[in-house]
Order: C-alpha cells, then sequence, then structure tokens
C-alpha cells in the first residue's frame, strides 16, 4: 500500500464550478499536511498546510480527518487558473522523509 | 531575491556519459532533497541531506551521487550506472528536517534530463 494515495483524476469541470479532492494517507503518526499545486512541467507550489481544525484561504478550503486518515482540499468557483495537478504531501514525527501522492489532475473548461 | 536555483534546465546525456545537475538555495535552509518526477507520476526520493558533509539515500539512490560541501549547494551526478535517466529533476530544500512538525518543502524549477 502506498503512503499517500490520491484520485489521478483527471477532474473536468465547467469555471465557477465546485470540486473536491481526497487525500488518503496510511499512517497515523503523520504530524504534517500540506496540498501543493504543481503546473505542467513547473516546479510544485505550496498551496496551503492542512490544519486539524481546517483551515480556508480565499476560494480554498483544507480539512484533516485523523480518524480516517484523510485530508480534503475543496475549491470553489473555479477559475481557468486552477487548472493544475493538486498533490497532497505528509510528513511526521516519526518519519525522516516527506510522503507525496501521485497528483490529483484538474482541468477547468470554460 | 531568497530561492533554489537549479541548472541547467534543459540536458542531454549520451550513452556512458556522467552528468551533473546543480542546485544552490540562499534561504539558510539546512535540509536539502532531489526527486525525480516520471510522467503521469509522483515525486519519488532520490537522496537528501539534513547538514553539511552528510546525506542518505532515498528510495531510488541507484546510478546516482551526491556532495553537500557547502550549505547552499547540494549538486547530483546521474552516473553511467542510471539505465534510465530521462526524468524531471525537481531539487527542493527545508529549513530543517522532514521530522519537525509543520516543515515545508520549498522547489527550485527543475531539470529536464533527455538522453540522446
Amino acid at each position: 500500500r502506498k503512503e499517500v494515495e490520491q484520485d489521478p483524476g483527471p477532474f473536468n469541470v465547467p469555471e465557477g464550478a465546485t470540486v473536491a479532492f481526497n487525500c488518503t494517507y496510511s499512517n497515523s503518526a503523520s504530524q504534517s499536511f500540506f496540498w501543493y499545486r504543481q503546473d505542467c512541467r513547473k516546479e510544485p507550489k505550496l498551496l496551503m498546510s492542512v490544519y486539524s481544525s481546517g483551515n480556508e484561504d480565499g476560494r480554498f478550503t483544507a480539512q484533516l480527518n485523523r480518524a480516517s486518515q484523510y485530508i480534503s482540499l475543496l475549491i470553489r468557483d473555479s477559475k481557468l487558473s486552477d487548472s493544475a495537478t493538486y498533490l497532497c504531501v505528509v510528513n511526521g514525527y516519526n518519519f525522516n522523509k516527506f510522503y507525496f501522492g501521485s497528483g490529483t489532475k484538474l482541468n477547468v473548461k470554460p | 531575491d531568497g530561492g533554489i536555483t537549479q541548472s541547467p534546465k534543459y540536458l542531454f546525456r549520451k550513452e556512458g556519459q556522467n552528468v551533473t545537475l546543480s542546485c544552490e538555495q540562499n534561504l539558510n535552509h539546512d535540509a536539502m532533497y532531489w526527486y525525480r518526477q516520471d510522467p503521469g507520476q509522483g515525486l519519488r526520493l532520490i537522496y537528501y541531506s539534513q547538514i553539511v558533509n552528510d546525506f542518505q539515500k532515498g528510495d531510488i539512490a541507484e546510478g546516482y551521487s551526491v556532495s553537500r560541501e557547502k550549505k547552499e549547494s547540494f549538486p547530483l551526478t546521474v552516473t553511467s550506472a542510471q539505465k534510465n535517466p530521462t526524468a524531471f529533476y525537481l531539487c527542493a530544500s527545508s529549513m530543517r528536517g522532514p521530522q519537525t512538525t509543520n516543515e515545508k518543502l520549498f522547489f527550485g524549477s527543475g531539470t529536464q534530463l533527455s538522453v540522446l
């Protein structure tokens, strides 16, 4: 089983739609959780950290469910510029490396 | 501007040739990492270093070598022993190591390596 799993998509949505991605992680000792955005042939860039209480940044909302070991990312009012691959990243107290999901591809259509 | 600089952006390797990818950071970060990304796949860790003159193998270290003689620099050599080197290579850094809670990774812009 992979440490971090994501639905690869692609998710094809119209502009203005709300879309949600989930990511599951295997180790309950994981401590820190992030969403990164990666455009084609570019480096991943930090979108947001995910906190236990959930957190929001504009149109983006991230949530953590420790009991079920998953994190989610909700994008409201999708823009064309949101089209990218979204990577789930996890690290933990007992780990010495970061674990990456393989990414979920989002295509926002006009 | 603070950041991570990778060079070159594109690199071509001939059969039997070793090539070196450069990674420099001016963020004063302790930890540095090399990842490989193949099309449609996630990032896989090649090597990482948490302090100068020390580094550890990641999941796919065979055919690669690194050095960490300076805090700012973590070059990656792709040796001739790496039989399938074509991939997108990403260098990253973090303030401390991933065992630190809420430690974030910052990436360079990547090097696309192809075999001639």
